[in-house]
């Protein structure tokens, strides 16, 4: 059972290079979120995507994009990479974004992370 | 965004001690959810709370989602070196956004 499977674990840009994080779940989740974590500052929301189709902005975009491929997959892309994206990155999945009585659906699921750094 | 405030920021205890933290806010929460990440990895959920006052017990750890719904607490008992890593809370708002804490590292000291 994977869960949430993150790529890659590691890796090292120069600035104003670009690259694309990868993301899939196999739990049938409607709902996948991209946060970064930095120290002292917890989890921050940069995206999310409610379901199939759809994706908005969390917290702290600027700089990033994502693609919903399909309900599966969820990537985030960082098209010109700056030092102060230097970070770990965690993609979450849950049953749904909102509404409902069980609020269980609502639970995120975790991957491993990815580790970057920007120099 | 809003950060839920989280205490103590970190933890230094013998093997066998008992470990309390909390989570306030000032914004009222539906749910509670206290997770814990081990050094490299991604955030595992440890407990959920779904009612205020409500008492949840997994294993050594017992969580409680606070009467005025603002706050939770994680106890962890007769603590062990595989409970070192980060513990974090995360609230649900009314609008079912996810709000997470700063953490609270812990380290056990056999």
């Amino acid at each position: 059972n994977a869960g949430v499977t993150q790529t890659p674990k590691f890796q090292v840009l120069k600035t104003g290079q670009s690259m694309t994080l990868q993301c899939a779940q196999d739990m049938n989740h409607n709902s996948m979120y991209w946060y970064r974590q930095d120290p002292g500052m917890g989890l921050r929301l940069i995206y999310y995507s409610a379901s199939e189709g759809t994706t908005d902005k969390g917290e702290v975009p600027n700089g990033y994009n994502v693609s919903r491929l399909n309900k599966r997959e969820f990537s985030l892309r960082l098209e010109s990479a700056a030092p102060s994206q230097t970070s770990v990155y965690f993609c979450a999945s849950s049953e749904r974004l909102t509404g409902g009585m069980n609020v269980a659906k609502n639970i995120q699921y975790f991957g491993a992370g990815t580790r970057l750094s920007v120099l | 965004g809003q950060q839920l405030n989280q205490s103590p920021q970190s933890m230094f205890i013998q093997e066998g001690e008992d470990v309390s933290m909390n989570c306030t806010s000032s914004s009222i929460f539906n749910t509670w959810l206290w997770y814990k990440q081990d050094p490299g990895e991604g955030p595992v959920l440890l407990i959920a709370l779904y009612k205020a006052g409500e008492l949840t017990s997994n294993g050594r750890l017992t969580a409680q989602f606070g009467i005025t719904r603002k706050d939770s607490f994680l106890n962890i008992s007769a603590s062990i070196p595989s409970d070192v890593g980060i513990y974090f809370c995360a609230g649900v708002h009314t609008g079912n956004q996810f709000y997470f804490g700063t953490g609270t590292s812990l380290t056990v000291i056999p």
